[in-house]
C-alpha cells in the first residue's frame, strides 16, 4: 500500500508570492489533514478535509486555504507569502472514521525569502 | 480547546538505560492519544495510540504507554534503550467524538542516545 505522498518536497519562494502543495493520502482514505511544522510553534493544525468539505480549521490566517478532490488527493494554498511561514508543512491522511489514526507524508519544506 | 504538555525537551541517556517521556494533556472530554516519533531527516511515525480498554498499550520497537485517567497522562516508556531510538518524540490528542482542532501535539522531546 502506498504510504503518504507529497509533493513538492522543497519549495524556495520569495515573500509576497504563493504557493501551492499537494498531498495524496493512502489509497480509500478519504480525509487529509495538514500540520505546520516549525521550531518555535512545533506542530499546528492547519485544516482538515473530508469527502471534498473541510471540516475543521486550526487557528491560521486566511490566506492559508485548501482543498481536496473527488479522487482524496488535497492541496493546500499559501497566498501573499511572509518570512514566518518558512516550515515543514505535514500533510495527514485517515480513513475519517472515528477512532481516527493519521498517517503523516514526509512533508515539504518550504523557505520564504 | 486541549492542549499537550510535554515535560522534558531534551533528554540524554546511555544505551540500555530504561527511558520513561512525560506528556498531560488537558481537555474536558474523552480523548484519543498518540506517540509519534520523527527519526532525523524522517517523517513522523506512529509508535503507539490509545482509543479506548487497557490503559497500558504496546506499541512499536518496544515502547509502551499508560494512560492513567485520574493525571491526565500518558507516559511513554522503554524498558532499554538504544542508539538508533535517537529521535524527537511527539505525544499528541484529539477529541474521541472527532470536532474541531485536529490532532493536538506537545513541543515534543528531543531524545540522545549515547553508545
Amino acid at each position: 500500500k502506498a504510504g503518504v505522498t507529497q509533493t513538492p518536497r522543497y519549495l524556495i519562494k520569495t515573500r509576497g508570492q504563493q504557493v501551492t502543495l499537494s498531498c495524496s493520502p493512502i489509497s480509500g482514505h478519504r480525509s487529509v489533514s495538514w500540520y505546520q511544522q516549525t521550531p518555535g510553534q512545533g506542530l499546528q493544525f492547519l485544516f482538515e478535509y473530508f469527502s471534498e468539505t473541510q471540516r475543521n480549521k486550526g487557528n491560521f490566517p486566511g490566506r492559508f486555504s485548501g482543498r481536496q478532490f473527488s479522487n482524496s488527493r488535497s492541496e493546500m494554498n499559501v497566498s501573499t507569502l511572509e518570512l514566518g511561514d518558512s516550515a515543514l508543512y505535514l500533510c495527514a491522511s485517515s480513513t475519517g472514521r472515528h477512532p481516527r489514526s493519521y498517517t503523516f507524508g514526509s512533508g515539504t519544506r518550504l523557505t520564504v525569502v | 480547546a486541549q492542549s499537550v504538555s510535554q515535560h522534558n525537551h531534551h533528554v540524554i541517556l546511555s544505551e540500555a538505560a530504561s527511558l520513561e517521556l512525560g506528556c498531560n494533556y488537558s481537555y474536558g472530554g474523552t480523548v484519543n492519544l498518540f506517540w509519534y516519533v520523527q527519526y532525523p531527516g524522517q517523517h513522523l511515525q506512529l509508535l503507539l495510540k490509545y482509543f479506548s480498554g487497557d490503559p497500558l498499550v504496546k506499541g512499536i520497537k518496544g515502547f509502551e504507554a499508560e494512560f492513567i485517567k485520574s493525571k491526565f497522562s500518558f507516559n511513554l516508556r522503554k524498558p532499554s534503550v538504544q542508539w538508533s531510538d535517537t529521535a524527537e518524540y511527539f505525544c499528541a490528542v484529539n477529541p474521541s467524538g472527532g470536532g474541531a482542532d485536529g490532532l493536538t501535539f506537545g513541543k515534543g522531546t528531543h531524545l540522545i542516545i549515547q553508545p
